[in-house]
Formats: C-alpha cells, sequence, structure tokens
C-alpha cells in the first residue's frame, strides 16, 4: 500500500524566511502527486500538481515543488513566506490510473509564519 | 467560500446518537468522495460515490457507517450509535466526469462525540 510520509510536523518562520516542507512516498509506479493548503477555517485549496513531464512544479501563491523520483520526493518550496501563509499544508499521492480515485494524505505539515 | 458545501461545519452528538453528515458537490460534479481525519493524522479515504452508485467503500469501517448519494439531492455520510473515537473532521471532495485527476474540497465537517 502507498504511504505519504511529511517529516515537519510544525514549523515556525519569520516573514521573509525560505520554506521548504519535505514529502516521501512508498509507492514506486507511476504516481500523481499534489500538495494542497488549508488555511485556517477554510477548505483544502489545490497549491500545485505533478502529473508528467517537467518535474519542477509552480503553483499557485509563489510556491513551487520538485519531483525527484529517485528519492520519491516531492518537496514544496517558496523563497520568502508571508505571514498569510500560515496554514497547514498536506501532501498527497494517488496512483496514475487516469481517474482522480483515491488520494493518500500525509499527516500534514502545520506552518506558522510570524512578523 | 468552498464550492462543495459541507453541513452541518459542527455537530455534537453523545454516544449511541447518530450523524448525518451532508455533502453538495461543485455544481456538474457527480462523483463525490468522503475522507476522514482524525486527530493528528492525515486525511483517509472512506468512499467513493457516483450518483446512486458506491465506486469504492473500501475506506468505510465495516459497521456502523453508511454513504449515499441519491439521484436528487446531497451526499449523505451516515454514523450509526456514534463512539468518542469517531469523532474526527470529515471532508467531501468531488470531480466532474471519470478521468478527472483533480477533487475540489468542501470545508469539512468537525465531529465531536462527547
Amino acid at each position: 500500500a502507498q504511504s505519504v510520509s511529511q517529516h515537519n510536523h510544525h514549523v515556525i518562520l519569520s516573514e521573509a524566511a525560505s520554506l521548504e516542507l519535505g514529502c516521501n512516498y512508498s509507492y514506486g509506479g507511476t504516481v500523481n502527486l499534489f500538495w494542497y493548503v488549508q488555511y485556517p477555517g477554510q477548505h483544502l485549496q489545490l497549491l500545485l500538481k505533478y502529473f508528467s513531464g517537467d518535474p519542477l512544479v509552480k503553483g499557485i501563491k509563489g510556491f513551487e515543488a520538485e519531483f525527484i523520483k529517485s528519492k520519491f520526493s516531492f518537496n514544496l518550496r517558496k523563497p520568502s513566506v508571508q505571514w498569510s501563509d500560515t496554514a497547514e499544508y498536506f501532501c498527497a499521492v494517488n496512483l496514475d490510473t487516469g481517474t482522480a480515485s483515491k488520494l493518500t494524505f500525509g499527516t500534514g505539515t502545520r506552518l506558522q509564519v510570524t512578523l | 467560500n468552498a464550492d462543495v458545501m459541507q453541513n452541518p461545519r459542527h455537530l455534537v452528538r453523545r454516544r449511541g446518537q447518530e450523524a448525518r453528515l451532508r455533502c453538495s458537490p461543485m455544481k456538474g460534479h457527480s462523483h463525490v468522495y468522503w475522507y476522514r481525519q482524525l486527530p493528528e493524522e492525515g486525511l483517509k479515504f472512506m468512499v467513493y460515490l457516483q450518483k446512486e452508485n458506491i465506486i469504492d467503500e473500501s475506506g468505510m469501517p465495516k459497521e456502523r457507517f453508511s454513504a449515499e448519494f441519491p439521484k436528487e439531492g446531497p451526499s449523505i455520510l451516515r454514523i450509526q450509535q456514534v463512539v468518542r473515537g469517531d469523532s474526527a473532521a470529515y471532508f467531501c471532495a468531488s470531480h466532474n466526469r471519470a478521468g478527472a485527476n483533480v477533487l475540489t474540497f468542501g470545508a469539512g465537517s468537525r465531529l465531536t462525540v462527547l
């Protein structure tokens, strides 16, 4: 069974600091990879996704993620965080079966950005 | 505001009562998923439904839990005889067609069992 690991449970950064959140998955086949963000009291929103092609994926709000197949990783990055980035971030994976199917989520990383 | 609407947002039940959670998918979406997030855990898949059909319920507990997505109206996740361990956030997600690869999520329903 596939699994997703997010190494950092809680990250605290000052504004303008750089961010990297780790995500590793355990499935050896072809997968689709996602990062979702949940702002306090809101629904999960898609930040970015990787299906195929360029392993460096750009998302909304200045986020990007790099798929490194050899490391089974899909780390999320942002060069300079803002206070408004305070949220919970979830990495997710599903098998590339051509349907949205069921996602396997990591446990999430709570990011707190201080002024 | 999320386009996938869930209600209630918060529900409190005593042990042994029933909980009903509702999900209206995005307009035009006929595929619905339910996920559960237990405290300190990631979201876990429960069930995948299309209109009037359960496609995959491999993540549903064997007892007390059921889901439906009728021809008319919202999808319903029903939990009978709730126990404290059912306390969690329940998320609904939808997409518009088979082959779509991205889910749109609702804001979740938080169930607290006293």
